[in-house]
């Protein structure tokens, strides 16, 4: 069945830092991809998607391309904040299909 | 606007007994979803809702696990004769509607119900 890995965490930088998170998938189809955060004390918002190969989301300066050859969705920050510390949850949902599938989650930690 | 609110937000309970979790959607949204994230793990997908069709069941873990929703309002989820496995934190979400549509599709989370069992 589909699923999603994501690198486990937790992943500790400095302000400043460049943030990669690895995210790859495996789909039958051609699915969205989503990164998720959860910051601490709350819900899951939606930090961006994209919907198709070569898509590039991006929101709040985190960025991530969708690629269909790798089958990878990598979450990227040029240089993190101290707000930035947080889970991520890489997804995905099969066109046809409402569920979202998620990864284990990561968990960044940026100091000072 | 208001979110997506769940209650209770944590809930501990002995080894046997029932627990309800309840969800409050976005008002408007036709679509509401529960997962259930244990710990150090992804979501799961428990069980979904869409309008008055017929719930989407298949994530259900056992058939301790129920859910029930009236319209397109409150959904409760049930868990009968809790085992400590149970414990996890229930999220739910609504989106306006549940096709490929986007950005229609999109799922807004709640803040989710802590439930351990003892």
């Amino acid at each position: 069945g589909d699923s999603v890995t994501q690198m486990e965490g937790p992943v500790t930088l400095s302000e400043e830092a460049f943030l990669t998170i690895n995210c790859t998938y495996t789909a039958t189809g051609y699915p969205s991809l989503f990164w998720y955060v959860q910051y601490p004390g709350e819900g899951l918002q939606l930090l961006l998607k994209a919907t198709k190969a070569d898509d590039k989301g991006s929101n709040k300066g985190f960025e991530a391309t969708y690629r269909k050859e790798t089958t990878s969705f990598h979450l990227e920050k040029g240089s993190v904040q101290v707000s930035d510390s947080a889970v991520y949850f890489c997804a995905l949902s099969e066109d046809s299909s409402y569920k979202l599938i998620f990864g284990s989650g990561t968990r960044l930690l940026v100091r000072p | 606007g208001a979110g997506v609110s769940q209650s209770p937000s944590n809930k501990v309970t002995e080894k046997g007994k029932d627990v309800e979790l309840r969800c409050d959607p976005i008002s408007g949204h036709t679509a509401l979803y529960w997962y259930r994230q244990r710990l150090g793990q992804g979501l799961e997908f428990l069980i979904y809702f869409q309008g008055n069709s017929a719930p989407d069941k298949s994530g259900l873990p056992s058939d301790r696990f129920s859910a029930e929703r009236t319209g397109e309002s409150v959904s409760t989820l049930t868990i009968q004769r809790t085992q400590q496995e149970d414990s996890a934190v229930y999220l739910c979400a609504s989106s306006l509607v549940a096709d490929g549509r986007a950005p229609y599709n999109e799922q807004f989370f709640g803040p989710g119900t802590r439930l351990t069992v003892l």
